[in-house]
């Protein structure tokens, strides 16, 4: 089975603060995904990256950076968290490819910035 | 772009009875569309897919999905429904960037099952 982990289920950060969510994958994906999960606004892509090094903007990409050195790890990077980046994060990876595509997702993280 | 709507947050059915949880869409091109699933404190997980062929996709659990061209909908469905079901219900479409694919959501659709 594939496995996506990420690095905490919960996390408690204060305004200003740099932080970072990990995401990694077991099954050589090539693409990884990062989203936010609000309450009547769904799943919304922040970031997402094809390839080692590569990276693309989402739909929300601002206050956030991303990095994969390694094409299992995915991070997402909060510079200077901010009250309403309170959400659970999500992280995703799957195939490149047509009839195969499916996105497999890791259980979340619920980032509260205080 | 390629978008998809979910026009109900929360649909509340009886154990036993069929269960519909409704999406349209609206896309250039062909649709591929996804239907996912999260139980409480869990990630996403895939249901079932349409990309082409039958309009009647069959996925995990006993769900299937109708794919209607002249609607542009894309519903859930299952016979008979499951206080197990309970859960939040995404729909999503593929969009090619020319890089990646990526899929775009619904708002979601909670689940209720009652006994």
């Amino acid at each position: 089975d594939v496995k996506v982990t990420q690095s905490s289920r919960y996390l408690v950060k204060r305004t200003g603060e740099k932080v970072f969510l990990e995401c990694v994958q077991d099954m050589d994906h090539e693409n990884m995904f990062w989203y936010r999960q609000d309450p009547g606004l769904g799943l919304r892509l922040i970031y997402f990256s094809y390839d080692v090094k590569m990276k693309e903007k989402g739909d929300i990409p601002e206050g956030y950076s991303v990095s994969r050195e390694k094409k299992e790890r995915f991070s997402l990077i909060l510079e200077s968290a901010s009250t309403n980046q309170t959400s659970m994060y999500l992280c995703a990876s799957s195939l490149w490819g047509t009839s195969t595509y499916e996105q497999y997702f890791g259980p979340g993280t619920r980032l509260t910035v205080t | 772009a390629q978008s998809v709507a979910q026009p109900e947050d929360q649909v509340n059915v009886a154990e036993g009875n069929p269960l519909t949880v409704k999406c349209t869409y609206s896309v250039s091109g062909n649709p591929y569309l996804f239907w996912y699933v999260q139980y409480p404190n869990r990630g996403l997980q895939f249901l079932l897919k349409y990309i082409t062929g039958d309009n009647l996709v069959k996925g995990s659990y006993g769900f299937e999905a109708e794919f209607n061209k002249s609607q542009t909908s894309f519903n859930l469905k299952k016979p008979s429904a499951l206080v197990s079901d309970s859960a939040l219900y995404f729909c999503a479409v593929r969009e090619d960037t020319g890089t990646a694919s990526k899929l775009t959501f619904g708002t979601g659709t909670r689940l209720q099952v009652t006994l």
